[in-house]
């Protein structure tokens, strides 16, 4: 069975530290993507890669950096953690296509910055 | 600026009965329509697609309706089971581009 996996499903950490969160998809896809889900926003991308060492940007990428030196493994990273970064967050991957192939999800990591 | 949209954010319907969740989008040039489903402590999976040739798309209980003129689609489900009760999310995208527009999302409730 294909999956997306993150590699925590609950994390708490205080502001200011240095986070990582790990996503590894074992379908060959180039496509990962970095969301983060909050009530009443819904999901918002923060970034996005399509191939080894590439990124781009989505729509609210202030305060995190990503790094994706596999294929397979696609890391966000909150430089330092605040309040506002409390969330779901939420990876997904895909492959290149025609823009009709579904996103497979993980699980998610719940995050809570104190 | 948000390109899809999904109103009315939260439904409740009796076991059985029909759920219609409904989705507009501003952009005509989109080419592809998806639905995702999640529940709480998950991540979405995906439950059903259009193409924009199409009006209708069916997959046994969900059906997606796609009305071009008025950028409007809706996800029937019928009958609607307990086990339905989840967020639904609406998304978009174009031809050769793999990165999805969501919607807000929206919370369905099935009342036993």
């Amino acid at each position: 069975d294909v999956k997306v996996t993150q590699s925590s499903r609950y994390l708490v950490k205080r502001t200011g530290e240095k986070v990582f969160l790990e996503c590894v998809q074992d379908m060959d896809h180039e496509n990962m993507f970095w969301y983060r889900q909050d009530p009443g926003l819904g999901l918002r991308l923060i970034y996005f890669s399509y191939d080894v060492k590439m990124k781009e940007k989505g729509d609210i990428p202030e305060g995190y950096s990503v790094s994706r030196e596999k294929k397979e493994r696609f890391s966000l990273i909150l430089e330092s953690a605040s309040t506002n970064q409390t969330s779901m967050y939420l990876c997904a991957s895909t492959l290149s296509g025609q823009g009709d192939s579904g996103y497979t999800f993980g699980s998610g990591t719940r995050l809570t910055v104190v | 600026d948000q390109q899809v949209k999904q109103n009315s954010p939260s439904l409740s319907v009796q076991e059985g009965r029909i759920s219609i969740l409904n989705c507009d989008y501003t952009n005509s040039m989109f080419d592809y329509f998806l639905w995702y489903k999640k529940y709480p402590a998950e991540g979405p999976t995906f439950l059903i697609s259009i193409s924009s040739i199409k009006d209708k798309n069916e997959d046994g209980r969900f059906t997606v309706f796609l009305n071009k003129s008025a950028k409007h689609l809706s996800l029937h489900i019928v009958p609607s089971q307990p086990g339905d009760s989840a967020v639904y999310f609406c998304a978009a995208s174009f031809y050769g581009n793999n990165r999805l527009a969501f919607g807000k999302g929206n919370q369905v409730v099935v009342i036993p």
